[in-house]
């Protein structure tokens, strides 16, 4: 297995556009979870899924956050309209059960 | 808010030395796990010790679970210049499907 596939790994916007990150997590996995990381806030849980299903939001900053998961092998996060606060490293992870958790790469996100 | 607490923050030693790294949590839990961070990567995971688990090892890696005392020590044997890093703790307290939540890190440096 590849890992968990983020993309894109890179994103620079202009503040006000729409963002879509997106996440394939390990086959199999029951389990998905989206995080952001700052220097200033560190790791947060913004919202995590169980078999598709949002269980947990209420780490999600605001309404302009987004998250779905339409089917066990993708999921997206989307911030409309983006704002240059949102600037971070987007982390999507993935597990089975209660293991251990395999993180991608991250999306760094800078908007302007 | 973060459920889990590391310390110290940040942490420098030579190489050949052990390093050790606390993590206190507040609510009970189903496990415990330690992760680690190189600069601008995602989180990899060390270990994981469960709630009816004392001590554990992994190489050079041995982590301990105080339950009474909701903390969890990670040490780190005979470090090298590679193993500098962050390292965090992350606990997972449901009881269907998992939802992990990261302390702050301690940042590791080891001096060649």
């Amino acid at each position: 297995d590849a890992g968990v596939i983020q993309s894109p790994r890179h994103e620079v916007t202009e503040m006000g556009q729409e963002v879509t990150l997106r996440c394939k997590p390990i086959s199999g996995h029951n389990s998905l979870f989206w995080y952001r990381q700052t220097m200033m806030r560190g790791l947060e849980l913004l919202i995590y899924f169980n078999n598709n299903v949002p269980i947990d939001d209420s780490g999600m900053p605001e309404d302009r956050f987004s998250a779905k998961m339409p089917n066990a092998s993708f999921s997206t996060l989307k911030i409309q309209p983006s704002e240059p606060r949102d600037s971070a490293v987007y982390f999507c992870a993935s597990s089975y059960g209660q293991g251990e958790a395999f993180f991608g790469q991250g999306t760094r996100l800078t908007v302007v | 808010s973060q459920q889990g607490e590391e310390d110290p923050q940040a942490l420098s030693i030579q190489e050949g030395e052990n390093a050790t790294m606390n993590c206190s949590y507040k609510t009970s839990i189903n496990n415990l796990q330690w992760y680690r961070q190189n600069s601008g990567r995602g989180l990899v995971h060390l270990i994981l010790i469960r709630s009816n688990e004392r001590e554990k090892h992994s190489g050079r890696l041995r982590v301990t679970l105080d339950t009474s005392k909701k903390s969890s020590s990670l040490l780190i044997t005979a470090s090298r210049a590679a193993d500098t890093a962050s390292y965090f703790c992350a606990t997972d307290r449901e009881t269907s499907g998992s939802r992990l939540t990261f302390g702050e890190g301690t940042q590791l440096t080891v001096n060649p």
